[in-house]
């Protein structure tokens, strides 16, 4: 069966510090990779999207960064927090793109 | 552009009620839609899409919706709700050949026994 892990759980970090989040897919081959951003009682925001290796695109510009160094790992990252940063943070995967999505836990971010 | 919109920010039911869940979208071309469901802070739990053919699709645990050309609408029912359907309800539209899932702002369903 396939699972998708995302961490951490949870951060606290400052403003102005790094940040690197993490999703992984297994039991899945080549599955599209997606990350949104939910704002606190608030819709959810594409962020980016990947369909292979290496390769993502970006749906909107938030001052992030995505990256897909494996075919079974995402990762959200950004050099400087901002405080509109704050928010849940989840990653999903669906086999192709007309396929439903499959979303992981989420990753709750507090910006300081 | 396309648009999602779920004009009901709060809907409260009793247990054993039946409930409709409103999604409009603005779109002119062939769209695909879908229902998404979240317990507090969790993740979302795919229920149901329409792609093509009949537009009444069936998804898990006894949810229904019907897809209108003509009104725009793709509306979420269910016949009978369990306390356990309390969640925010969120409708998602994407265009074909389009990898970016548009969400509506969501309906937090309370259900009172």
């Amino acid at each position: 069966a396939q699972t998708i892990h995302q961490w951490p759980v949870a951060e606290i970090k400052a403003v102005g510090s790094p940040l690197s989040l993490g999703c992984t897919i297994k039991g899945k081959s080549s599955p599209n990779l997606y990350w949104y951003w939910q704002a606190t009682g608030g819709t959810l925001q594409q962020l980016f999207y990947s369909i292979t290796v290496g390769q993502v695109e970006s749906v909107v510009q938030l001052n992030l960064s995505a990256s897909r160094p494996k075919d079974d790992q995402f990762i959200l990252s950004t050099e400087k927090l901002l405080l509109s940063h704050s928010g849940f943070y989840l990653c999903a995967w669906s086999l192709g793109g007309r396929g439903e999505q499959y979303f992981g836990p989420g990753t709750r971010l507090t910006v300081l | 552009t396309q648009t999602v919109s779920q004009s009901d920010a709060h809907v409260t039911v009793f247990e054993g009620d039946s409930v409709e869940l409103r999604c409009n979208y603005s779109y002119g071309g062939s769209i695909y839609l879908s229902w998404y469901i979240q317990h507090h802070g969790r993740g979302l739990q795919f229920l149901l899409k329409y792609y093509s053919g009949n537009p009444v699709v069936q998804g898990v645990n006894g949810f229904e919706a019907e897809f209108s050309k003509s009104d725009s609408s793709f509306h979420l029912r269910k016949a009978s709700v369990h306390w356990s359907d309390s969640a925010v309800y969120f409708c998602a539209a994407r265009m074909p050949n389009y990898n970016v899932l548009y969400f509506g702002s969501g309906t937090k369903l309370t259900v009172e026994p």
